[in-house]
Order: structure tokens, then sequence, then C-alpha cells
């Protein structure tokens, strides 16, 4: 059973262009959630979503930032016109069906820089 | 609104030593509490789970112990090692079903 795949491992992109992050879940997990890491500072959690649904928004920035989980595929966070303040390490997590009491599994980052 | 703190931010300690990291929470409504270990550029390692309803839990040389009433979660790691260097996170999980995490307790163990 592999882990929590998430890729590219390393992104560079120009200011203005479009990131796509994507996370593939642990086998039999339905549940994504994406955390951004600032240097020196704590993960802030952005998305949470289950299969075709956004559950909780509450941490994504209002403008350019969008995330999805469809039905077949690996969960995407998208980011448009990246600005230089983008730039951070973004980790995936996925949980196991019931919510709540479970532990949770984090891919290895895709580290976003915009030059 | 959940905030988590730990404390404290960096610990140096030599080799053998026993150590104990805090993490305080203030809602007490949590569903588990988690502690991680990141080494640097890399991701987070699952350590110990521990579900609301429990009191602590043992892996190895690492004992976790929660304490939901007061808000205190405590990591205690016997007879460090080198290879025990890492950033540490706790992080706890509420009704909305996501984590909120602390800061980190960044570990430098000295041989």
């Amino acid at each position: 059973n592999a882990g929590v795949m998430q890729n590219p491992r390393h992104l560079v992109r120009r200011r203005g262009q479009e990131a796509r992050l994507r996370c593939s879940p642990m086998k039999g997990h339905s549940h994504v959630y994406w955390y951004r890491q600032l240097p020196e500072e704590g993960l802030k959690f952005m998305v949470y979503l289950q299969k075709e649904n956004i559950i909780d928004e509450s941490g994504m920035p209002k403008e350019r930032f969008s995330a999805e989980f469809p039905k077949e595929g690996p969960s995407i966070l998208r980011i448009q016109q990246v600005v230089r303040g983008d730039s951070a390490a973004y980790f995936c997590a996925s949980s196991p069906s019931e919510q709540g009491a479970t532990e949770a599994f984090f891919g290895q980052g895709t580290r976003l820089t915009v030059v | 609104k959940q905030e988590v703190t730990q404390i404290p931010a960096a610990l140096s300690v030599p080799e053998g030593e026993n150590l104990v990291l805090n993490c305080s929470f203030t809602d007490s409504a949590i569903y588990n509490l988690q502690w991680f270990r990141q080494d640097p550029g890399k991701g987070l390692t699952s350590l110990l789970l521990i579900q609301s309803s429990q009191r602590e839990q043992t892996s190895g040389r690492l004992n976790a112990s929660l304490d939901k009433s007061s808000g205190r979660s405590t990591l205690y790691i016997a007879a460090s090692q080198p290879g025990d260097s890492a950033t540490y996170l706790c992080a706890v999980r509420g009704s909305q079903g996501n984590l909120i995490f602390g800061k980190g307790t960044k570990l430098s163990v000295k041989p």
C-alpha cells in the first residue's frame, strides 16, 4: 500500500503562470486535506475534500486558489496567476472514510518556487 | 477558534538525555491529537495518535500523553539519539475534520 503520493516534488513557476499540484491519497482513503507551510512557520490548513465534494475551504484564499477531488484520479490544488508570496511547501494528507478518530497520513509535499 | 502552541520552539540536548516536548490547545473538544516528525525539506511522519478517550500512547522510545481537560499533551523521548534531530509537530483534530498544527519544536541532539 503506497503512501500519499504528491507530484511534482518541486515546481518552479514564473509570476503570472498557473501551478497545478497533484495528490493521490492512500488506497481506501476518501478524505483529502491540503496544507501550506511557509518558511519557519507551521502548517496552515487550506481545504478539506471528499470525493467530488469540498467539505471545508475556510483556509483557502478567496482568489486564484481552487481545489478538486474528482471521482476518478488525484486531488488537484490549482493556483492561478502565481505571485512570489505563493512560494511555499504544499502538503496533502489523507484519511480513511471514517472522519474524526482516524489517523492522517501526509505526502512528501510539493515545493513551489515562484520566480 | 482552536489554537495550538508548542513549547519550547527549539531545544538542544546531548545524546542520551531524556526530554519532554510540550503542546497545548485552547479548545478541549477534540477527536484526537497526533504527533509528527518533520525532517528538513521532507514531509511529515506520523509518530503517535492519541484518541480523545485515551491518556497516553507509546511507541518504542516515544511516549505521548494527553490531558484533554487541561488542553495539554507531552511527547517524551527517552535516551535521545542524534537521529532524533528533527522538528516535532503537534496537531489536534476537531469536529470540522481538519488538523490544526502548532509551529513545532526544533530538536537538536548533539553526539
